[in-house]
């Protein structure tokens, strides 16, 4: 069966410091493997994904994740943490043969403090 | 420009009403879904649409019901049959097709329903 960890539930940084957003995936297959953001009230938006090609994926706002095979890790990092980072982030997979049906995390929240 | 709308932002609903949130994509994609988020569980999946005039139950289908009879429209009713149908409802759309693997989903901005 296919599942998604997220580590941590409630992560809090000072804004100009690093962001680490763990998540780990169990998976028979080769996953396809997204990471998602929703500020409050609204919807989710695609932040990166990687899909089988290179293992560190760069996506938007400066947000990049390392496909770690070995460790089944998804991990999300960003270098300095800007106050409009704070938000819902979702770790999510799909994999092949699910009819596209993806796969969520229960989400980390990231605040962030002046 | 490309997106998906719902409507309403906001809804409110007596206990033993029915309810229908809209869904609306000009994508041209294929397959449309529905979600349900309640705090801390994530996003559970409702129904999904892989084609006009087919959609399949998802984790959560009790007391809901949908129709898929445009590409573009996925409308999905809360039913009395729900017993705590109170939570944020996220529609969302993939390219669909063979290969689905690898597509992400482009959500909506979502819908919020109360029972009073």
């Amino acid at each position: 069966a296919q599942s998604v960890t997220q580590l941590d539930s409630h992560v809090s940084v000072s804004e100009g410091t690093p962001v680490l957003l763990r998540c780990n995936y169990s998976s028979s297959y080769s996953p396809s493997l997204f990471w998602y953001v929703q500020h409050p009230n609204k919807g989710l938006q695609l932040l990166l994904k990687y899909t089988s090609a290179a293992t560190l994926v760069k996506g938007i706002n400066g947000f990049e994740a390392e496909f770690k095979k070995s460790e089944t890790s998804f991990h999300l990092t960003k270098p300095s943490a800007h106050m409009s980072d704070a938000a819902e982030y979702f770790c999510v997979v799909n994999v092949p043969g699910s009819q596209g049906n993806l796969i969520f995390g229960k989400g980390t929240k990231l605040s962030v403090k002046p | 420009d490309g997106g998906i709308t719902q409507s309403p932002k906001y809804l409110f609903r007596k206990e033993g009403q029915n309810v229908t949130l809209s869904c609306e994509q000009n994508l041209n994609h294929d397959a449309m879904y529905w979600y349900r988020q309640d705090p801390g569980q994530g996003l559970r999946l409702i129904y999904y649409s892989q084609i006009v005039n087919d959609f399949q139950k998802g984790d959560i289908a009790e007391g809901y019901s949908v129709s898929r009879e445009k590409k573009e429209s996925f409308p999905l009713t809360v039913t009395s049959a729900q017993k705590n149908p109170t939570a944020f409802y996220l529609c969302a759309s993939s390219r669909g097709g063979e290969g689905l693997y690898g597509h992400e989903q482009f959500f909506g901005p979502g819908t919020r329903l109360t029972v009073l």
